[in-house]
């Protein structure tokens, strides 16, 4: 069953700890994306990458960090440089447009939800 | 960078009637401009998008249309049905290789 998986889909973390959300897909997708969703801000961009070994900033990158040592798989962490890390985040991937057959369409994780208490 | 702006935040109708959703983007680069609904508790997913060598596009009862020269596109719903009630995310791509930049949504509410 071909797909995109973020985990864990709850996560409770103290201040001042860094935690790493996962996504793993399996679509043989180039590019992977990670979204943060607060109510009424719509969907933020963290940080995407086009391509292995290869990622960058979005408009909220600060407090964050990535790697994508993997096609499959790119990890975020949510360091404790993030003052206000508690929402819903999406990790998301696509066939770039550039790609023969790509259409742009991101295709979503069902999110994690980040608690700091 | 890209910034999409979004209109209305909430939307209620009557089942039946007619619902419009409207984005402005402020790069003139871009072009790609696809629309996602996000049904309660569940991930986002595209309903319908359209590309800037293109006016209009239709897909049953939705539609999207977009005016390249001021710069933004609308989503129309017609015969509007409850599991019609979403939050609807319009968003844009500046050029191929980037990432898609989205609106804030639309909570659309559809009474029956």
């Amino acid at each position: 069953d071909g797909g995109i998986t973020q985990s864990p889909k709850y996560l409770f973390r103290k201040e001042g700890q860094n935690v790493t959300l996962s996504c793993e897909q399996n679509l043989n997708h180039d590019a992977m994306y990670w979204y943060r969703q607060d109510p009424g801000q719509g969907l933020r961009l963290i940080y995407y990458s086009q391509i292995v070994n290869d990622f960058q900033k979005g408009d909220i990158a600060e407090g964050y960090s990535v790697s994508r040592e993997k096609k499959e798989s790119f990890p975020l962490t949510v360091t404790s440089a993030q003052k206000n890390p508690t929402a819903f985040y999406l990790c998301a991937s696509s066939i770039p447009q550039f790609r023969l057959r790509g259409t742009g369409e991101l295709f979503f994780g069902e999110g994690s939800r980040l608690t700091v208490l | 960078g890209e910034n999409v702006e979004q209109h209305p935040s909430t939307l209620s109708v009557q089942e039946g009637d007619s619902a419009v959703i409207k984005c402005t983007y402020s790069d003139s680069a871009s072009n790609y401009f696809p629309w996602y609904k996000q049904e309660l508790g569940k991930r986002p997913q595209l309903i319908i998008d359209i590309r800037s060598n293109v006016g209009e596009k239709k897909d049953q009862r939705i539609a999207v249309t977009l005016n390249k020269t001021a710069k933004h596109f609308s989503l129309h719903i017609t015969e509007t049905q409850p599991e019609d009630s979403a939050v609807y995310f319009c968003a844009a791509r500046q050029q191929a290789g980037t990432a898609l930049i989205f609106g804030k949504g639309t909570t659309l509410s559809v009474s029956s």
